[in-house]
């Protein structure tokens, strides 16, 4: 049972671009939509991430937009530079406050220079 | 402010036997979470720990255990190692009360099974 649908799999964008992926989360009960950045070899890093009273969320280049309704919700990077290119995962998590943060499959994303 | 930090880096190991891996929380927090991140896939729960306790368990048998200390870092033990659990481990470190449910990982551990 896949909780978190995210997509693309994998993204080329050239720089300057913008860079859009998406995710669709099937339980209303989720509070807490993060999104994760990872290198190569390296954990995932807190990238940004919203709650679900807000429909958008901008921090420097990278904006969440939400759509409770819909139940989904994507990420933005705006003048999108090679040194964006990783692996990026959406997460939700739920509010019993366990801890278990629910990861999307990833996108690869490579931003040509 | 000190990062999550986790030991070792990487580790061979044969089928069938016991691995330990260590996780440092950063400064100020008290909880840890331990995730199994498969090649190409997104990281999967295993369990959180806090005030040494487990506190949420995901769908992980239980030859998947650990402990937490009172300088709230912690360990992961796998028994009975299948080549199935050749992944990298990370641990993420949050402040159990926290509003806003953040969670920071460490660099993980790169657990082979031969």
């Amino acid at each position: 049972q896949q909780q978190v649908k995210q997509s693309p799999q994998s993204l080329i964008v050239q720089k300057g671009g913008i860079s859009i992926i998406n995710c669709a989360y099937e339980n209303t009960a989720f509070d807490y939509f993060p999104w994760y950045q990872q290198f190569p070899g390296k954990g995932p890093a807190l990238l940004i991430a919203i709650r679900p009273d807000v429909s958008e969320k901008k921090e420097g280049r990278f904006t969440i937009s939400f759509n409770k309704s819909a139940k989904q919700f994507s990420l933005h990077i705006m003048d999108s530079q090679p040194g964006d290119s990783a692996t990026y995962f959406c997460a939700v998590h739920g509010s019993s406050n366990t801890g278990k943060l629910i990861f999307g499959q990833g996108t690869t994303l490579q931003v040509k220079p | 402010e000190t990062g999550v930090t986790q030991s070792p880096t990487h580790l061979i190991k044969t089928r069938g036997q016991q691995v330990t891996l260590r996780c440092s929380s950063q400064s100020g927090h008290n909880t840890v979470s331990w995730y199994q991140q498969a090649l190409g896939q997104g990281p999967q729960f295993i369990f959180q720990y806090y005030r040494e306790e487990e506190n949420g368990r995901g769908n992980f048998p239980p030859r998947f255990s650990g402990l937490q200390f009172p300088n709230y870092s912690s360990e992961l033990n796998v028994n009975a190692l299948e080549l199935d659990d050749s992944a990298l481990y990370l641990c993420a470190s949050s402040f159990f009360w926290a509003t806003s449910n953040e969670q920071f990982f460490g660099p993980g551990t790169r657990l082979t099974v031969l």
